[in-house]
């Protein structure tokens, strides 16, 4: 059974560090495309940007670029998303999902990981 | 960046109704039009891919069309549990968007 199993909840301070993860099974981690979303409170889904665990090929959304890192860890099956400098406007749920091999399109997603930044 | 835009942006439908949702791309984008639902605290689900082809799971009154520029979600005989907001996602360019989402309420 394919599975993404995502980080715990965080709660974090202005300007502070992060990194969230993405666990991957029942399936070849390598050889899928596994993307980001950001979901803000009470919005819409935004596409943060994807990596392919087999060479680390990152692509990132314009919006984001420069403002999250994205990387992976294929010998533990695990991507993450990380930030340096976490603002107020970074509190949001955070999806990983994978991109289906061969399509375009996303056909497993985590669970999400809630993200509050809050002084 | 293609922009994708959803209509409409809320829409209060009654059981048994027939619902249509739609999306248009801001260039072409072949059938590289994705749909998905999304509950109330819950992860998105893939409906249908590639416009038309419905993914595994999926109850047969989700159907979805269109190519090019415009696209269709359509949900014959609606039931209470299609509550939900529903998002078309474009992977022409692998620099992906997702529309704004159209948020059906069940009367």
């Amino acid at each position: 059974e394919v599975q993404l199993v995502q980080s715990g909840a965080e709660v974090k301070k202005p300007g502070e560090s992060l990194k969230i993860s993405c666990k991957g099974s029942g399936y070849s981690f390598s050889t899928y495309w596994i993307a980001w979303v950001r979901q803000m409170p009470g919005k819409g889904l935004e596409w943060m940007g994807i990596i392919y665990p087999g060479d680390s090929d990152t692509r990132y959304s314009p919006s984001f670029q420069g403002q999250v890192t994205i990387s992976a860890d294929k010998s533990i099956s695990t991507a993450y998303l990380q930030w340096s400098s976490l603002k107020a406007s970074d509190t949001a749920m955070y999806y990983c999902a994978r991109r289906a091999g061969g399509g375009g399109y996303f056909d497993y997603w985590g669970q999400g990981t809630l993200v509050t930044v809050s002084s | 960046e293609i922009v994708l835009t959803q209509s409409p942006d809320f829409q209060s439908v009654t059981p048994k109704e027939k619902v249509t949702i739609t999306c248009r791309a801001s260039q072409s984008i072949g059938s590289s039009l994705h749909w998905y639902q999304q509950k109330p605290d819950q992860s998105p689900k893939l409906l249908i891919k590639y416009a038309s082809q419905s993914f595994s799971g999926v109850p047969s009154r989700f159907s979805g069309s269109g190519s090019g520029t415009d696209f269709t979600l359509t949900i014959n005989s609606l039931e209470a549990e299609d509550a939900a907001t529903y998002y078309c996602h474009q992977s022409s360019s692998l620099l992906y968007t997702f529309g704004q989402g159209t948020k059906l309420e069940i009367k």
